[in-house]
């Protein structure tokens, strides 16, 4: 079974439109995120929940927005998107402690034109 | 803040070669040292960990020691392989705190291994 998953694999849209991407864990932790990786592979973590609830919202444009229905769900929605959002966004999972392993998704690899 | 400085890619070396990454960090306390790697078209997988000084994490043939004193936490693996061809990420977690779940990654590493 995996363990994190995500949904769609790859998302290919026009400039402006709203996207969601889904995320799914299996593995009863209580924490989950969502990272940003550019072209050049650089990763960068956008927001994390604990419980549902917000923890971690670094810098990120308000046209993101994450929602958590449950600890075992993350999504992510994206509003008026732009040709810089381009990048694969990948959600992980781990338990609160902090210094336990994050497990990552596959990636969704998302492309605006 | 913290940070994670690895050296810079590509990296590419004949197979059964020695290999070394280097990863630096810059964090206050003890930090939580940690190298992923990401195969191509994949998400992340955790490679090795080490949560105290002087720790030494290990899987597959990788190894890495925790240094506290140069704040180091160098990848090494003595006989590469083609399959071990893929990006590797040095990451940190901060000691305790509102922020000791959130990873900070470096820059990633691409190591390419030729037959």
């Amino acid at each position: 079974d995996t363990a994190v998953s995500q949904t769609p694999k790859y998302l290919v849209t026009q400039m402006g439109n709203d996207k969601s991407i889904k995320c799914e864990q299996n593995l009863g932790h209580d924490t989950m995120y969502w990272y940003k990786q550019d072209s050049k592979k650089f990763l960068k973590i956008m927001f994390s929940y604990n419980n549902k609830e917000l923890i971690i919202n670094e810098t990120v444009p308000n046209r993101f927005s994450p929602k958590s229905p449950d600890k075992a769900h993350l999504n992510l929605h994206i509003n008026s998107l732009e040709l810089g959002d381009s990048a694969v966004y990948f959600c992980a999972s781990s338990q609160m402690r902090g210094r336990e392993t994050q497990y990552f998704g596959p990636g969704t690899r998302l492309l605006v034109l | 803040g913290n940070s994670v400085t690895q050296m810079e890619g590509p990296v590419t070396l004949s197979e059964e070669a020695f290999l070394t990454i280097n990863c630096t960090y810059t964090a206050t306390g003890y930090p939580s040292l940690f190298w992923y790697v990401q195969y191509p078209g994949e998400g992340l997988q955790l490679l090795l960990k080490a949560t105290k000084a002087d720790d030494k994490g290990s899987n597959k043939g990788f190894e890495a020691t925790y240094r506290k004193e140069t704040t180091s936490f160098h990848l090494e693996k003595g006989s590469v392989q083609v399959s071990d061809s893929a990006v590797y990420f040095c990451a940190l977690s901060p000691q305790g705190g509102a922020g000791s779940y959130q990873l900070t990654f470096g820059k990633g590493t691409k190591l390419s291994v030729i037959p």
